[in-house]
């Protein structure tokens, strides 16, 4: 089991550029998260799905995308990269149990500049 | 809406030193509340958790008891190592069927032989 894999793991974009995070996740969960972790801050949610072709928003959806076509993975997109963006990206998966553990990715650290 | 406060850190204690680390919660119902860890360069773990009123969660020598009458979670162990410095995050979810969490801002943890 490899659990939950992000990829990659640091990236560097300019402004106005755009990227995808990549998660995939091999435990058969049905929910995912994508949180993003800013200093001094904690995590905030960006955007979650609870299956294949669901999708909805957290607390910080602006300048990001997601889609669900599979369990296994769910991508986040930033269309227009912007320095404000500039943080530590986790993903995380639970499966559809009352007040489960979230596992979670070993994170993305993108930096705009 | 649900928030998490956390003592702000950092902390740095001796080897064999007493921890707590103070944890109130706001939030209407009944929330789940977790304590998760974030060793160097890895992602958050879950450490303990705790369902309802009066529950201890436990793990690794460290333990939190739910207080709803003070709407607390305070992190302790008796005796601290060098292999416990990480961050740590206090977090709650409602559950509401997407098993989303609410997290504190961390608090960093250091201990020094």
């Amino acid at each position: 089991n490899a659990g939950v894999t992000q990829t990659p793991k640091f990236r560097i974009l300019k402004i106005g550029q755009s990227m995808t995070l990549q998660c995939t996740q091999d435990m058969n969960h049905n929910y995912m998260y994508w949180y993003r972790q800013d200093p001094g801050m904690g995590l905030k949610l960006i955007y979650y799905s609870v299956g294949a072709g669901i999708t909805d928003k957290g607390e910080v959806p602006n300048g990001y995308n997601v889609s669900r076509s599979t369990t296994e993975d769910f991508p986040l997109r930033l269309e227009l990269a912007a320095p404000s963006q500039t943080s530590v990206y986790f993903c995380a998966s639970t499966r559809q149990v009352l007040y489960n553990e979230q596992f979670f990715g070993p994170g993305t650290r993108l930096t705009v500049l | 809406g649900d928030s998490v406060t956390q003592m702000e850190g950092p902390v740095t204690l001796s080897e064999e030193a007493f921890l707590t680390i103070n944890c109130t919660y706001t939030a209407t119902g009944y929330p789940s509340l977790f304590w998760y860890v974030q060793y160097p360069g890895e992602g958050l773990q879950l450490l303990l958790k705790a369902t309802k009123a009066d529950d201890k969660g436990s793990n690794k020598g460290f333990e939190a008891t739910y207080r709803k009458e003070t709407t607390s979670f305070h992190l302790e162990k008796g005796s601290v190592q060098v292999s416990d410095s990480a961050v740590y995050f206090c977090a709650l979810s409602k559950g509401f069927g997407n098993e989303k969490l609410t997290f504190g801002t961390g608090t960093r943890l250091t201990i020094i032989p």
